[in-house]
């Protein structure tokens, strides 16, 4: 079974610059998540996507993050425009929809670097 | 969210068994404990989850204790491809937040 496909995998990128992720979680997977992880901290929830309507986006800076997931299946999340406090792994889960499913398995996330 | 509490760093020997414990005196009656691993450079991995019994599989095993205010992961026999951070979840409805989790060196 092939896991949680994220690109690019590094990004250097100047600040007030515009940034793009893509995601492609396990195949027949309802559920993904976006996380946010900066350096020395645990990964903080971005935005939680049920097929393609939003579960959770309570976290999301609004005004320079968006997501979407169009079909429900493949998954973008945008900075525009990036900040020196964006730099951080931004990690991609996706999760099985059957009753009684729990794990969730993640990507390997794509570095930013803000500079 | 209900909160979790773990030490920030443990230590421990190839081949001895480690305990690694979590405090969430805030759980509900249906929050789930789960615990993910992060090694360096990689995104987390599952480990094990629980909702009052112990649980083994063959990666740990999970202690909860009766009130569920804390629960301990078991590694039985460590190895240092163990060696990276512990994070202890409580997860419900699909949504889980992560704390900073406890880093966990093995030494040789």
């Amino acid at each position: 079974e092939a896991g949680v496909a994220q690109s690019p995998r590094y990004k250097i990128i100047e600040k007030r610059q515009s940034v793009a992720f893509w995601c492609n979680p396990i195949s027949g997977h309802a559920t993904l998540y976006w996380y946010q992880q900066i350096l020395g901290q645990g990964p903080k929830l971005l935005i939680q996507f049920q097929n393609n309507g939003v579960v959770d986006d309570s976290q999301l800076p609004k005004d320079r993050f968006s997501a979407e997931r169009l079909k429900g299946v493949d998954s973008t999340l945008k900075i525009q425009p990036a900040k020196l406090e964006d730099s951080a792994v931004y990690l991609c889960a996706s999760r099985g929809s059957l009753a009684g499913v729990i794990e969730q398995f993640f990507g390997p996330g794509t570095r930013l670097t803000v500079l | 969210d209900a909160k979790t509490t773990q030490p920030n760093s443990m230590e421990s020997n190839e081949e001895e068994p480690v305990h690694l414990p979590c405090n969430h005196s805030t759980i509900s009656g249906t929050d789930y404990i789960h615990w993910y691993r992060q090694l360096p450079s990689q995104g987390p991995e599952y480990v094990i989850h629980g909702l009052t019994s112990n649980v083994n599989n063959r990666m740990a095993s999970l202690a909860i204790a009766e009130d569920r205010k804390s629960s301990t992961l078991i590694l039985h026999r460590a190895t240092l491809r163990d060696a990276a951070v512990y994070y202890c979840i409580l997860a419900n409805a699909g949504k889980s937040t992560f704390g900073d989790g406890t880093t966990l060196t093995v030494k040789p």
